[in-house]
């Protein structure tokens, strides 16, 4: 079974801090994602990355880096976060030239106070 | 603009009902569609997919039903059982690598 491990299942953050989001897979996957969820307008996709080092940036990047230094690593980064940022953060990955299945990490839920 | 659209936000069934939920895209040139399902605080799991060369895929108690002329596909499920109450999110890929997300449809299942 693809297993995404989340770093933080909960996070609570001040305006104006650099948060760390980290996401591993032990599935060998080239590709990974990093989305937010908000009621309403389902899954957005922020960054994704098709290989190490390799980034493209999704429909939500403002605001957002992300880093992948090792293959099985993407992180998420907020800068200076920012109340509007407050939501569900999932990670995914995917075998490139595979199935388009994703495999999601349990997800951390991220409010900017 | 979404791509993916599901114009019901929420749906309540008897269990061992019928539970459908509908989905409408835009971009004729989609040739594959999954349906996620979502529990609160756990991440999507994919629950069944349908080529666009196909108009019905059956898995179990879940059906797709996929209508290219009107842009439209169905997820079945009968009959319906309280654990499926959950968030069920249809998607497309999207340039190959990524996927593009309807909005979600929560279903609540009533014992």
């Amino acid at each position: 079974d693809v297993k995404v491990t989340q770093s933080s299942r909960y996070l609570v953050k001040r305006t104006g801090e650099k948060v760390f989001l980290e996401c591993v897979q032990d599935m060998d996957h080239e590709n990974m994602f990093w989305y937010r969820q908000d009621p309403g307008l389902g899954l957005r996709l922020i960054y994704f990355s098709y290989d190490v080092k390799m980034k493209e940036k999704g429909d939500i990047p403002e605001g957002y880096s992300v880093s992948r230094e090792k293959k099985e690593r993407f992180s998420l980064i907020l800068e200076s976060a920012s109340t509007n940022q407050t939501s569900m953060y999932l990670c995914a990955s995917r075998r490139a030239g595979g199935a388009y299945e994703q495999y999601f990490g349990p997800g951390t839920r991220l409010t900017v106070t | 603009d979404q791509q993916v659209k599901q114009n019901s936000p929420s749906l309540s069934v008897q269990e061992g009902r019928i539970s459908i939920l509908n989905c409408d895209y835009t971009n004729s040139m989609f040739d594959y569609f999954l349906w996620y399902k979502k529990y609160p605080a756990e991440g999507p799991t994919f629950l069944i997919s349908i080529s666009s060369i196909k108009d019905k895929n059956e898995d179990g108690r879940f059906t797709v039903f996929l209508n290219k002329s009107a842009k439209h596909l169905s997820l079945h499920i009968v009959p319906s059982q309280p654990g499926d109450s959950a968030v069920y999110f249809c998607a497309a890929p999207l340039q190959g690598n990524m996927l593009t997300f309807g909005g979600g449809t929560r279903l609540m299942v009533k014992p």
